[in-house]
């Protein structure tokens, strides 16, 4: 069975530095994955995703994520965090077809000033 | 461009009282899947259609219910309320399975409170 584990619930950062959410998953095949952003009482928003071909792969935002298949990880990365970033972010996994995408316990992230 | 809608968007019931929720998808989707997702946690997903076929099925209660008619619009039964139950419900479209869209698409979600 697919799965996911964010192990950060809760992350902190200043306005400007740098950002990385850690994401790993677990699925015996080529795992289609997603990180998706939700701000308080609001939808998920697809950041960006990877089904296949370069393991760096690009979102909106001015997020990238990086799929490391020896180490099942798919960690969310920022160069310089901004204030309006503050929300939670979900790494999700699905195995295709019609079936489900599972979603992680989602990270926290706080920025200040 | 249209998105997911998803209707009422807030709903109060009591316990053991019934709620529907409904969904419309994005036009020309055939994929519609329901989440829950409790205050603090992250979205559980309760089940599946394709084409008004069940196409997988999660941690759907046996009090819950739902299926999708053949404008592809869905909707989700739920008898006997509980506390519990009270959530944010969620409901994504997709073409063919989300692997041939890119992505699940989500509505702004249904609030169930259950008083």
């Amino acid at each position: 069975a697919q799965s996911v584990t964010q192990p950060d619930i809760h992350i902190t950062v200043s306005e400007g530095a740098s950002l990385e959410l850690r994401c790993n998953y677990s699925y015996g095949a080529t795992p289609y994955l997603f990180w998706y952003v939700q701000s308080p009482g609001q939808g998920l928003q697809l950041l960006l995703k990877y089904f296949s071909g370069d393991t760096l792969v690009q979102g909106i935002k001015g997020f990238e994520a990086e799929f490391k298949r020896s180490q099942s990880s798919f960690n969310l990365r920022k160069p310089s965090v901004h204030w309006s970033d503050a929300a939670e972010y979900f790494c999700a996994v699905g195995s295709g077809g019609y079936q489900k995408v599972t979603f992680g316990t989602g990270t926290k992230l706080q920025v200040i000033p | 461009a249209a998105g997911v809608i998803q209707s009422p968007r807030h709903l109060i019931k009591e316990k053991r009282e019934t709620a529907t929720l409904k969904c419309y998808p994005i036009p020309r989707h055939d994929t519609v899947y329901w989440y829950q997702q409790g205050p603090g946690q992250d979205p559980q997903f309760l089940i599946s259609f394709y084409e008004k076929m069940q196409s997988d099925k999660g941690s759907i209660p046996d009090r819950f219910s739902a299926q999708q008619f053949s404008d592809y619009h869905s909707e989700l039964n739920m008898s006997s309320l509980e506390l519990g139950d009270s959530a944010l419900y969620f409901c994504a479209s997709s073409l063919g399975g989300f692997a041939n869209t890119g992505e699940l698409f989500f509505g702004e979600g249904s609030r169930l409170t259950v008083l």
